[in-house]
């Protein structure tokens, strides 16, 4: 079992501020790791996939960096919207299984 | 085109009685997973299929669970004798490539 771990477990935010979260995971045998938004009754969805030391990439507001070495990725919300508010949820992908974070809750107040 | 289904969306059962998940994954997907997720955790793997085979099933918590794709699309999860501790979100995952998964949007299921 690996162990995936992330922070803050909850974030409140208001409208137009920018955040960032926390994934914490095992640097050996890593394969990828993916960052997942999933709101409440709905499909987790894919972010990012990524698996280069010094990757970034960005999807509109949202970006994220990752660090093999010493085990982390960052997310990153710029002038979070309420439609933000989600769980986001980061696994580490060792050989065909992935690892799951608890999440990090976010709810961003108009 | 459509996504991962699973169907019931809830379940609601009592201690002891026998339970059927299932998971209709996106066509042509060949491997498909299934994970819980226990309220304040993370997605846990469960079991992984290829095909109609489990490549994995070291997920499973004990011999209560047990997962069928008899043909290597449509999965079926299965709990016998379901604990009060079984209540959890079940997601259900679908793949062709090692890299991504695409997942339904689960089935609550809870135990009285």
């Amino acid at each position: 079992i690996l162990n995936v771990e992330q922070s803050p477990q909850s974030l409140h935010v208001q409208e137009g501020d920018s955040t960032n979260f926390t994934c914490s995971f095992p640097s050996s045998n890593f394969y990828a790791l993916h960052w997942y938004r999933w709101e409440t009754a709905k499909s987790p969805e894919a972010l990012f996939v990524m698996t280069l030391n010094g990757d970034e990439k960005k999807k509109g507001r949202i970006s994220a960096t990752l660090n093999t070495k010493e085990g982390y990725s960052y997310l990153y919300i710029k002038g979070s919207q309420p439609e933000d508010s989600a769980t986001y949820l980061c696994a580490h992908h060792n050989f065909n299984k992935f690892y799951f974070g608890s999440g990090t809750k976010l709810n961003v107040k108009p | 085109g459509a996504g991962v289904s699973q169907t019931p969306s809830n379940k609601v059962t009592e201690k002891g009685k026998y339970v059927e998940l299932r998971c209709d994954p996106i066509s042509g997907h060949t491997a498909l997973y299934w994970y819980r997720q226990s309220l304040g955790q993370g997605p846990e793997f469960l079991i992984y299929f290829q095909g109609t085979g489990a490549a994995d099933d070291s997920g499973l918590p004990n011999d209560r669970f047990f997962a069928v794709r008899p043909e290597g699309s449509v999965s079926t999860l299965k709990i016998q004798r379901t604990e009060r501790g079984d209540s959890a979100v079940y997601l259900c995952a679908s793949s062709s490539r090692t890299d991504e998964q695409f997942f339904g949007p689960g089935t609550r299921l809870t135990v009285l």
